[in-house]
């Protein structure tokens, strides 16, 4: 079976440049989350959707940061523009039911110059 | 709030016992363990109920004691391929039921030497 597929596994760019990370989650999951790592903060929850539909964004850092889900098999997280201080891995992860076990995706390693 | 875990980082031989702490000042629905290699994602390991319920999975179990909002990931007879940072996830409880989403702890680096 197909586990969470991030794309890209690695971005480098320039401040200031908009940033778009890519998620496909597992098949019949209905919840779908979205995390970023630091050494400093370690793993924090920016925002979660069930049945494609926002639940909690409080996690997300400020308004340059966004996330959608058109439809169940895909979602973005989009930073606009972006800052050195944004450089982090972000996961996304996917479950059925939100108590069940969460998938995680191999991370977007993103680095901004 | 996020859980504390503890303690920070624990150094091991092989064959040797480890206890891991999560802790929280929320009611709780369910806890959550997973552990992560370096430069890899997360990897789930358990999850348990309120209920007081203890699992196990191999020579790692874990409990859950809801009344102290407190569960422990217990590692027996360690191994090399235990290495690794363990997280503790929880689930706040939400008129009864869960809140869907996990808060996750900062972690616990352990290293298992030869």
């Amino acid at each position: 079976d197909a586990g969470v597929i991030q794309s890209p596994r690695h971005e480098v760019t320039e401040m200031g440049q908009e940033v778009t990370l890519r998620c496909k989650p597992i098949s019949g999951h209905d919840y779908l989350f979205w995390y970023r790592q630091t050494m400093m903060r370690g793993l924090e929850l920016l925002i979660y959707f069930n049945n494609n539909v926002p639940i909690d964004d409080s996690g997300m850092p400020e308004d340059r940061f966004s996330a959608k889900m058109p439809n169940a098999s895909f979602s973005t997280l989009k930073i606009q523009p972006s800052e050195p201080r944004d450089s982090a891995v972000y996961f996304c992860a996917s479950s059925f039911r939100g108590v069940q076990p969460q998938h995680f995706g191999d991370g977007t390693r993103l680095s901004i110059l | 709030q996020q859980p504390v875990q503890s303690p920070q980082a624990v150094i091991l031989r092989e064959g040797e016992d480890a206890v891991i702490n999560c802790s929280s000042s929320k009611a709780l629905y369910s806890v959550h363990w997973y552990r992560q290699k370096h430069g890899e994602a997360p990897v789930f390991l358990m999850i348990l109920l309120k209920g007081g319920e203890q699992k196990g999975h191999e020579k790692i179990s874990a409990s859950f004691n809801e009344k102290k909002q407190q569960s422990s990931l217990y590692l027996t007879a360690s191994q090399l391929s235990y290495s690794g940072t363990y997280f503790c996830g929880t689930e706040a409880e939400w008129y009864g039921g869960s809140q869907g989403n996990l808060i996750f702890g900062k972690g616990t680096k352990l290293s298992v030497k030869p």
